[in-house]
């Protein structure tokens, strides 16, 4: 079993639709929780960091259940430019430093 | 600006050959890594380093080394390479260890024929 799994997708959705992703992870002593999007052929870059509390950043909302060891991603209003990979990344609190991907979710958003 | 690059952007060599990617940031970070990335498939990490001489291996290490001599560079090699090793390599870093964020380089794409 990998540490951090994703939905495998793709998701194909029109514009304006919301879409949402999970992800899970093994290693219950992990501490940070994050995620990244990755752009065809592009490096990966930080999209939100996801909060106990969960969190929102305008069309997007992040949430942790510890409990169940999951996160999730929700996309509002999906845009054409939110097409892209989203990657679920795990920090391990025992082993500051080393981050844990996901395999990724693709998302595409048509007109 | 502060960033952080990496070079060459392309490579083609031979299976067996040694291959030195080079990955530099100037923000002063003390931590970096370098993954690979395959096709459908997220970031492995090969090696990573907490600081000037420190370095660790990671869950893909094995045909890889770096060395860390300076704050600014992280050089990842592979001592023969092998056609398993065609990926796309990507280094990052990230300041101290209570970070939130990985800063990526764009990559370099590794084919080994």
């Amino acid at each position: 079993r990998k540490e951090v799994e994703q939905d495998p997708g793709p998701f194909n959705v029109p514009e304006g639709a919301t879409v949402a992703f999970n992800c899970t992870y093994s290693n219950s002593a992990s501490q940070s929780f994050f995620w990244y999007r990755q752009d065809c052929r592009k490096e990966p870059k930080l999209l939100m960091s996801v909060y106990s509390s969960g969190n929102e950043d305008g069309r997007f909302t992040a949430q942790l259940n510890r409990a169940s060891q999951y996160i999730s991603l929700l996309i509002r209003d999906s845009k054409l430019s939110d097409s892209a990979t989203y990657l679920c990344v795990v920090r391990d609190g025992t082993n500051a430093g080393k981050s844990t991907f996901g395999d990724g979710t693709t998302l595409t958003v048509k007109p | 600006d502060a960033e952080i690059t990496q070079s060459p952007r392309h490579k083609i060599t031979e299976t067996g050959r040694q291959v030195t990617l080079a990955c530099h940031q100037t923000w002063n970070h003390n931590n970096m890594f370098w993954y690979r990335q395959d096709l459908g498939h997220g970031l492995r990490l090969i090696h990573y380093s907490y600081g000037v001489h420190d370095t660790n291996k990671g869950e893909v290490s094995d045909g890889y080394s770096v060395s860390r001599s300076n704050t600014e560079d992280l050089p990842l090699t592979l001592e023969s390479a092998a056609s398993s090793q065609t990926s796309v390599y990507f280094c990052a870093s990230a300041p101290g260890q209570d970070y939130n964020e990985q800063f990526f380089g764009p990559g370099t794409r590794l084919t080994v024929l």
